[in-house]
């Protein structure tokens, strides 16, 4: 079946860096997608990888290795408004989107 | 970037009443949106795939009957919650990608947050 793993929650500091991982089992692959999403809105793109290696964008930036089907999501110098769900999901060979589960990052002072 | 637009953003309703949630796509003419479900603290589900001009591709476990799927034009799509139950309480989020890009983002509406007494 097709799976994404991802943490259910994580806590930072504000001003730290946070790395959230999501690793993946899917029938074929189109490409890796990081969305944020806050509490009662809808999701909002981050980032979009297909490449092996890191795509910086900012105080984002998204890595991934196909061959290890091993994404992350780094996020620098931590603002209290980062404080939101952060959904990995991976593009199958059917262009079908497989959500993950989605991992609450709580930002503290 | 792209533009979808959902409505209503709340809607609280009675038992056994029927709701209608409206799709835009306001900048680019959508000939397939997503029609997604999520409830507190759970990932997205998708529930059907709407087509222009044409039926609806629904998941499995999805009910055609209970949630009715409109395309009727390359801007709008509409989900339609038959008979709404306190179980169909939830988070129905619309979503869209612009024609041709396979690959590219999904955009996603505001959502529309669903309580049935």
């Amino acid at each position: 079946g097709q799976n994404i793993d991802q943490p259910t929650e994580m806590t930072a500091t504000e001003g730290a860096i946070v790395q959230i991982n999501c690793t993946y089992q899917t029938s074929g692959f189109n490409g890796l997608f990081w969305y944020q999403q806050h509490a009662g809105e809808a999701p909002t793109f981050l980032s979009y990888n297909v490449l092996d290696g890191l795509e910086e964008k900012g105080r984002f930036s998204s890595f991934l290795s196909r061959s290890k089907g091993y994404s992350y999501l780094l996020l620098k110098e931590l603002q209290m408004k980062d404080s939101a769900s952060y959904l990995c999901a991976v593009m199958d060979s059917n262009y079908q989107l497989i959500w993950g589960a989605g991992t609450k990052l709580i930002i503290k002072p | 970037g792209a533009v979808v637009s959902q409505h209503p953003s709340w809607v609280i309703c009675k038992s056994g009443t029927s709701v209608k949630i409206e799709c835009r796509s306001l900048d680019f003419q959508a000939t397939t949106m997503f029609w997604y479900r999520q409830f507190p603290k759970q990932s997205l589900m998708l529930m059907a795939t709407s087509n222009e001009g044409s039926k609806a591709t629904y998941e499995q476990g999805v009910e055609k009957d209970k949630f009715l799927i409109n395309h009727a034009s390359l801007t709008l799509s509409t989900l339609t919650v038959t008979s709404a139950h306190p179980e169909d309480s939830s988070f129905y989020i619309c979503s869209a990608r612009v024609p041709g890009v396979e690959t590219g983002e999904l955009f996603f509406g505001e959502g529309s947050r669903l309580t049935v007494l």
